[in-house]
């Protein structure tokens, strides 16, 4: 059975940079029929996708507009997990995030989705 | 770039049939599939529809999707209402042009 684990610090000061990691059981990061994705939640924003990486011969990955240009998705094959960073953050940025499995075959319906961790940015 | 619309609540009596909706602001709503998620507080969402109409295992048979393309809209069914299905539901659908995804704003189902 699949699991997502999610860990990483709930609260960030401003400008300064978000990690967090989803450590998978019960599959692979590498697995060529599946995509790993990064999604947040807050009142203001309601669901928002972030981003995902998956691999298929090759490690690709894809970011919304909104935070293309100051996120990043890494797997990491040796713990089999992949991270997210996001950099400069704003309070905007408070959310509860969740990372998230889409179904062999699929691209963009999400049937496994972690705990969540609350981040707060605040100084 | 386009949106879903989703009702901000609705509620109806147990054992009866609650329908929400789902309308696309621009482009077909058959264009690309729509899922839907029931949320808990204090959980994450969990999938009841993909692919339009398709339900994971383990979702009863009370919960169904449809699209409607002359409204350009999806909805969610839910027959013979139980206290346990009160919650927060959203759609969601993508573009095909760029992999982006669009979530809608959620309704609050409220059984009573």
């Amino acid at each position: 059975q699949v699991q997502l684990q999610q860990s990483g610090p709930g609260l960030v000061k401003p400008s300064q940079t978000l990690s967090l990691t989803c450590a998978i059981s019960g599959d692979s990061v590498s697995s060529n029929i599946v995509t790993w994705n990064w999604i947040r939640q807050s009142p203001s924003r309601g669901l928002e996708w972030l981003g995902r990486t998956y691999y298929r011969s090759k490690w690709y990955n894809d970011y919304a507009v909104s935070v293309k240009s100051r996120m990043t998705i890494n797997p990491d094959t040796t713990k089999n997990q992949f991270s997210l960073q996001l950099n400069f953050v704003t309070p905007e940025d408070t959310a509860v995030y969740y990372c998230a499995r889409t179904p062999p075959g699929g691209l963009y319906a999400f049937h496994m989705w972690g705990p969540g961790t609350m981040v707060t940015v605040s100084s | 770039n386009f949106m879903l619309t989703q009702p901000h609540s609705v509620s109806e009596s147990p054992g009866k049939t609650v329908t929400i909706s789902c309308t696309r602001s621009s482009g077909s709503i058959g264009s690309n599939y729509v899922q839907w998620y029931e949320q808990r507080p204090g959980s994450a969402p969990t999938i009841v529809i993909y692919e339009d109409n398709q339900r994971p295992s383990g979702v009863p048979s009370r919960f169904s999707g449809s699209i409607d393309r002359s409204s350009n809209s999806a909805s969610l069914t839910i027959s013979g209402l139980k206290t346990e299905d009160e919650a927060d539901y959203y759609c969601q659908s993508y573009a095909s042009t760029y992999p982006h995804v669009v979530f809608g704003g959620g309704t609050k189902l409220t059984v009573l």
